[in-house]
């Protein structure tokens, strides 16, 4: 099947306005991870979803962002009164929450530019 | 904070040439993952290894893992122009095992 895909590839907002970014994961995959890399650094978890558990939200960085996963399958990071800092690649990941030793699949990824 | 660091941060190296990456750890892990990521944007998984096994291979892949160290390497022999990358480690931590910590990386260049 396709793998994990992300929308919008790109997007580009004011300083102020709120921004939401979509993931829909592989199917069947029922954990979902939330990074944020910015240019030249490495990823920075933000949020892991696995299945019906409440969400591990420690990589949030403030009370702005925030996600959340519909019927176990879609994913939606939603980001509040954005900041230029704010600006980064936000990567979605899924994988087989069944396997202990656990290979995570990569969408492309959305590219955020605040300005 | 990232967990992961990898070592150099930036390679370059001419075609045919073996590359060799290295990553060190902090904490207690159950495995390692290597990842490789084009242009800044998504990643593949290249290459996994467990907290009990020292070494893996995978087509021109050699991986390398020394818990005592904290340490893990990664081999890429006969380098093609293709395998012009950013590549990351991830760990595993034995008490959460569906995160992963990623590294920092290295920018590998391969001149043709």
């Amino acid at each position: 099947g396709a793998g994990v895909s992300q929308s919008p590839s790109n997007k580009v907002t004011e300083k102020g306005k709120d921004v939401e970014l979509r993931c829909d994961p592989i199917s069947g995959h029922t954990a979902l991870y939330w990074y944020r890399q910015s240019l030249g650094q490495g990823l920075e978890f933000l949020i892991y979803f696995q299945g019906n558990s409440a969400p591990d939200k420690s990589g949030l960085p403030s009370d702005r962002f925030s996600a959340e996963r519909t019927g176990g399958s879609v994913s939606t990071l939603t980001i509040q009164r954005t900041q230029q800092e704010d600006s980064a690649v936000y990567l979605c990941a899924s994988s087989l929450v069944q396997a202990p030793y656990n290979e995570q699949f990569f969408g492309p990824g959305t590219r955020l530019t605040v300005l | 904070s990232q967990q992961g660091e990898e070592d150099p941060q930036a390679l370059s190296i001419q075609e045919g040439e073996n590359a060799t990456m290295n990553c060190s750890y902090k904490t207690s892990i159950n495995n390692l993952q290597w990842y490789r990521q084009n242009s800044g944007r998504g990643l593949v998984h290249l290459i996994l290894i467990r907290s009990n096994e020292r070494e893996k291979h995978s087509g021109r892949l050699r991986v390398t893992l020394d818990t005592s160290k904290k340490s893990s390497s990664l081999l890429i022999t006969a380098s093609r122009a293709a395998d012009t990358a950013s590549y990351f480690c991830a760990t595993g931590d034995v008490k959460g095992a569906q995160k992963l910590v990623f590294g920092q990386g290295t920018r590998l260049t391969i001149n043709p």
